[in-house]
């Protein structure tokens, strides 16, 4: 099993539609998770963490399941300007320690 | 505040040839680190450090040499360029080393002939 997995997409949908992804994570120890969006041709910027008992922010909620070690990422009314790949990052160790783990990204198309 | 400063932006190279990709952050961040980014791939570790004096191997250290004199700046260099070592080249900072989020620059596209 791939230490951080998701699907690649893309995931072509029209504005205004829900999305949700799925990043799943091989190592039990990791304790640090973040959802990152990358647009084409540029650098990878946080778009948020993802805690415990789950977090939104505005139109983003993010979800964490610690048993089956899957994240989750759900956009609401989407926008033509959340067209990006998401990026799904897992920690590697307990805690401040261990590097972090990117995987390769979900690609995300919203239509007028 | 300037972030994550990566040059040069762009850079072709002949198979041989060295260079070294700079990377300086504003932030007073302890870890840095270099990815490289390939089609398919996602993003790749290459070396870290944790802090001035301090640099350690990622996932895919090898024709990559790196050195952390100083808190502020994390070089990369490629001793002798090679085909495969065509990629984007991303550096990034942050407080700690696995529980914080990164900040990235905006990358150094490398192509190697």
């Amino acid at each position: 099993r791939k230490e951080v997995e998701q699907d690649p997409g893309p995931f072509n949908v029209p504005e205004g539609a829900t999305v949700a992804f799925n990043c799943t994570y091989s190592n039990s120890a990791s304790q640090s998770f973040f959802w990152y969006r990358q647009d084409c041709r540029k650098e990878p910027k946080l778009l948020m963490s993802v805690y415990s008992s789950g977090n939104e922010d505005g139109r983003f909620t993010a979800q964490l399941n610690r048993a089956s070690q899957y994240i989750s990422l759900l956009i609401r009314d989407s926008k033509l300007s959340d067209s990006a790949t998401y990026l799904c990052v897992v920690n590697t160790g307990r805690g401040s320690q261990g590097n972090l783990i990117f995987g390769k990204g979900t690609k995300l198309s919203v239509k007028p | 505040n300037a972030g994550v400063t990566q040059t040069p932006k762009f850079q072709v190279l002949k198979t041989g040839q060295s260079m070294t990709l700079q990377c300086a952050q504003d932030m007073n961040h302890e870890y840095m680190s270099w990815y490289r980014q390939d089609p398919g791939m996602g993003l790749r570790l290459i070396h870290y450090s944790v802090g001035a004096g301090i640099t350690d191997q990622g996932e895919v250290p090898n024709g990559y040499n790196v050195s952390r004199s100083t808190t502020e700046d994390f070089p990369l260099r490629l001793l002798s360029a090679a085909p495969s070592q065509t990629s984007v080249y991303f550096c990034a900072s942050s407080y700690s080393l696995g529980n914080q989020p990164q900040h990235f620059g905006d990358g150094t596209r490398l192509s190697i002939l």
